[in-house]
């Protein structure tokens, strides 16, 4: 079975710092890996996805993810937080089958202190 | 484009009443899939459609009804509401392999 956990919650961070968000993943195939965004009371955002080629991608606003088979892992970072990063931020698997079902991490909320 | 829409945004409903979700889209997306959102659990799939006529229960169906008459619409219904469907609805739609488009949501409150 496929699914991906995400290690925190909440992440706190100062506006020009480094952000990480953790993503494990559990797939008995290569998988086809995402990072939606979700700012407060809005719809969901692609940010980036990674589909079996250059392990490391780069999405929009500055974030990029690295996809680690060997520790079965896709961390979502960016170099300097912005105040308007502040979202939840979800680590999403595609089922490898016909029906390209997305299965959803429980999501990290990320905080950007002034 | 209008991409992904959805009616209505915001509903209230007392327990036991029965409302239609409507998500519709104008990409001529072959897939559709509804979610339900709730505070530290993600999104759930609740029903999906790989193409007009046909639906398929997610993880979590129970109380919940679909139909795709129409290629462009997915329509979600709750027969009889309870406190426990209070919830964000998103729908979503994709052509197939690649990135789902969201919805902005529709906000439910059971009472």
């Amino acid at each position: 079975a496929q699914s991906v956990t995400q290690l925190d919650s909440h992440v706190s961070v100062s506006e020009g710092t480094p952000v990480l968000l953790r993503c494990n993943y559990s797939s008995s195939y290569s998988p086809s890996l995402f990072w939606y965004v979700q700012h407060p009371n809005k719809g969901l955002q692609l940010l980036l996805k990674y589909t079996s080629a250059a392990t490391l991608v780069k999405g929009i606003n500055g974030f990029e993810a690295e996809f680690k088979k060997s520790e079965t892992s896709f961390h979502l970072t960016k170099p300097s937080a912005h105040m308007s990063d502040a979202a939840e931020y979800f680590c999403v698997v595609r089922k490898m089958d016909s029906s390209y079902k997305l299965i959803f991490g429980s999501g990290t909320r990320l905080l950007v202190r002034p | 484009n209008a991409g992904v829409t959805q009616t209505p945004k915001f509903r209230v409903l007392k327990t036991g009443q029965s409302m239609t979700l409507l998500c519709a889209q104008d990409m001529n997306h072959e897939y559709m899939y509804w979610y339900r959102q709730d505070p530290g659990m993600g999104l759930r799939l609740i029903h999906y459609s790989v193409g007009e006529g046909t639906t398929a229960k997610g993880e979590v169906p129970d109380g919940y009804n679909v139909s795709r008459l129409k290629k462009q619409n997915f329509l979600l219904g709750l027969e009889s509401a309870a406190p426990s469907q209070t919830s964000v609805y998103f729908c979503a739609s994709t052509r197939g392999g690649n990135e789902q488009f969201f919805g902005p949501g529709t906000r439910l409150t059971v009472l």
